[in-house]
Parts: structure tokens; sequence; C-alpha cells
């Protein structure tokens, strides 16, 4: 079974500072998807990010971009210049292909000092 | 374009009470998942439908839920009896459905369910 895991219950960065979520993953397939999803108080869960493993060449998406290696089984998420609207929790998450469920880390909480 | 819709969205029951959610998808969305996220966790996948069909229910605790997604589109979730393990948010979410490849899925508000 896929598993996810976020080691950094919680980070705290300045704001107009750059931040760094850890992710790590345990697959055995080779074609698969990684997301970054972004969860603020309301709860509401919003796509950051998504990385299709296939493709060498890291997503990014305005300020945020990601570190993919592959190899190492390594999925970070890189915030540029944080806002206070950052703050939230931060899921990484897998999925194998095709239109299954998608399998979650713990979460990393994100706090953005102003 | 209005997005996943869930209701209610808070809800307090006593344990081994019933309980029921409701969750209408974006417009067109062939794919529904409901996940359970307890306190201080990442979600977990509970069920998956395609259309009205069910295609994932292998985490769904069998003995005490049910869901079903009558003509395609909006889908309910029940727990009959509670327990207080069940205490969480119950997400929905939604996807178009594109054969090999993983559309992005959208998750509606949730609804918080406290079990006394």
């Amino acid at each position: 079974a896929q598993t996810v895991t976020q080691s950094q219950p919680e980070m705290s960065v300045q704001e107009a500072e750059t931040v760094t979520l850890s992710c790590t993953y345990d697959t055995s397939e080779s074609d698969y998807y990684l997301f970054w999803y972004k969860q603020p108080p309301s709860r509401q869960m919003i796509l950051v990010i998504r990385q299709e493993a296939y493709k060498q060449q890291n997503a990014t998406e305005n300020r945020f971009s990601v570190n993919f290696q592959k190899a190492a089984k390594s999925f970070s998420l890189k915030i540029s210049d944080s806002q206070l609207g950052d703050a939230a929790m931060y899921f990484c998450a897998y999925n194998g292909g095709g239109a299954d469920g998608l399998t979650f880390g713990k979460g990393t909480h994100l706090i953005i000092q102003p | 374009e209005a997005g996943v819709a869930q209701s209610p969205r808070y809800k307090i029951i006593e344990k081994r009470q019933s309980v029921a959610f409701w969750c209408n998808p974006i417009s067109g969305h062939a794919t529904l998942y409901w996940y359970q996220q307890i306190l201080g966790q990442g979600p977990k996948l509970l069920i998956q439908f395609q259309n009205n069909g069910v295609v994932d229910d292998s985490q769904l605790p069998k003995d005490r839920f049910s869901a079903e997604r009558l003509k395609g589109v909006d889908s309910t979730l029940k727990i009959q009896p509670a327990k207080l393990e069940d205490s969480a948010v119950y997400l929905c979410a939604s996807s178009p459905w594109q054969a090999r490849l993983q559309e992005t899925q959208y998750f509606g508000p949730g609804t918080r369910l406290l079990v006394l």
C-alpha cells in the first residue's frame, strides 16, 4: 500500500520569506501523481499544485513550486514571498493514476508571522 | 461554476444514533469521493463512486457505514449506529473522469460530526 509521510507537524515563517514543506512517499508504481492541497481554517480543501511523475520538470504555480525527486521519492513544496493568507494546513497527497482516491499525509500546519 | 455542496455543516449526535450527510458534486463530474478526516490527520478515503456505481469501498466500515449515489449525481453517506470514534469531518470531493488521467479532485466544505 502507498504511504505518504509529512515529517513536519508545524512550520513557522516570517511574512515575505521562503519556506519549504517536506513530503516523502512510498510506492512501487512508476506512473503516479502527487499533489499539495491547502486547507485553511474554514476547512475547504484547495489544490495548490500537482506533479505528474513522468514529467521531469518541476511544477510551478506563481509563488508555489515543487522539488520532485523521483528516485528519492521526495516531493517538497516551496512557498516564496510568504503571505498571511498562506497560513493553513498543507497536505501532500498521492494518487496511482486513473480516478482513484487520494492517499494523504498527516499535514503540516504553516504559520505566517507578520 | 458552483462548487461541491455539502450539508449539514455541523452535526452533534449521541452515540448509537444514526446520521446522514448529503453531497452535491460539481455539475458533470462523474466521480464522487467520500473522505473521513479525524482531527490531526489527513483525509482517508471511505468510498468512491463512478457515476452511480461503487468503484472502491475497501476502507468503508460496512457494519455501520453506508453510501449511495442514486442517478449518478447527489450522494448520501449514512452512519448507523454512530460510535465515539466516528467524530470527524466528512469531506465530499468530485472530479471529471478521463481514462488513464488523474483529474484534480474538488472538495466540498465538509460536515463536522461530533458524537457524544
